[in-house]
């Protein structure tokens, strides 16, 4: 089965302040994906990649960078977090794009202070 | 605006009854559907996925999808409190990553 992990698991962070969020695949697939996940507001993707050195945005990019160092290695970076970002985040991989199942990491809830 | 619409927001069903959930995309370009379960706490992972018109089966859980209207339906029979999670469904064509509705909660009580 899809394994993907994600650390930290949980991140408390200020107003301002810099927060990386990492995420890797071992399943040598060509897509990965950043999700915020909020009630009432279902799963929104942020960014996604199709291999080492792409970055496509997703329907909520603002605020947020994103960068795919390797085929396993997937990071979402705030920079000058606010609290609107305060969620849980997920990281997800899959073969292809339109018609492959995704695989979700475990999540990473951020609280922005 | 929200492309892909899910209902109910929330249901209660009985344990042993049978739970029917509805979704519908406003993108006409979408051509798979699918449907994710969550449990509290954890991430979601993949329930079904429904191509062509019509039923698909498996084991408690039934897929229908009506192309011409972009509506799919996931039906469970004899509900079970394992059941009891947040259903996501998504809908995507073969050059578009998938889009999400904003869940339903099933809630199967004893």
């Amino acid at each position: 089965e899809a394994a993907v992990t994600q650390s930290p698991r949980n991140k408390v962070t200020v107003t301002g302040g810099n927060v990386t969020l990492s995420c890797r695949q071992t399943n040598s697939h060509n897509y990965m994906y950043w999700y915020r996940q909020d009630t009432g507001h279902g799963l929104r993707l942020i960014h996604y990649s199709y291999g080492a050195g792409n970055l496509q945005i997703g329907d909520v990019p603002d605020g947020y960078k994103a960068t795919r160092t390797t085929q396993e290695d997937f990071f979402l970076l705030l920079e000058l977090a606010s609290p609107s970002q305060t969620s849980l985040y997920f990281c997800a991989s899959s073969e292809g794009l339109g018609v492959y199942e995704q695989y979700f990491g475990p999540g990473t809830r951020l609280t922005v202070l | 605006q929200q492309k892909v619409q899910q209902s109910p927001e929330s249901l209660i069903v009985p344990e042993g009854g049978m739970a029917s959930l509805n979704c519908t995309s406003s993108d006409r370009n979408v051509d798979y559907f699918w449907w994710y379960r969550q449990h509290s706490g954890k991430s979601p992972k993949m329930l079904m996925s429904i191509f062509s018109n019509g039923e698909k089966e498996e084991g408690r859980f039934t897929v229908h999808l009506n192309k011409a209207s972009l509506h799919t339906s996931l039906h469970i029979r004899d509900s079970q409190p394992s059941d009891s999670a947040l259903y996501l469904c998504a809908a995507s064509n073969s050059g578009t990553y998938q889009r999400f509705g904003t869940g339903t909660k099933l809630q199967v009580v004893p």
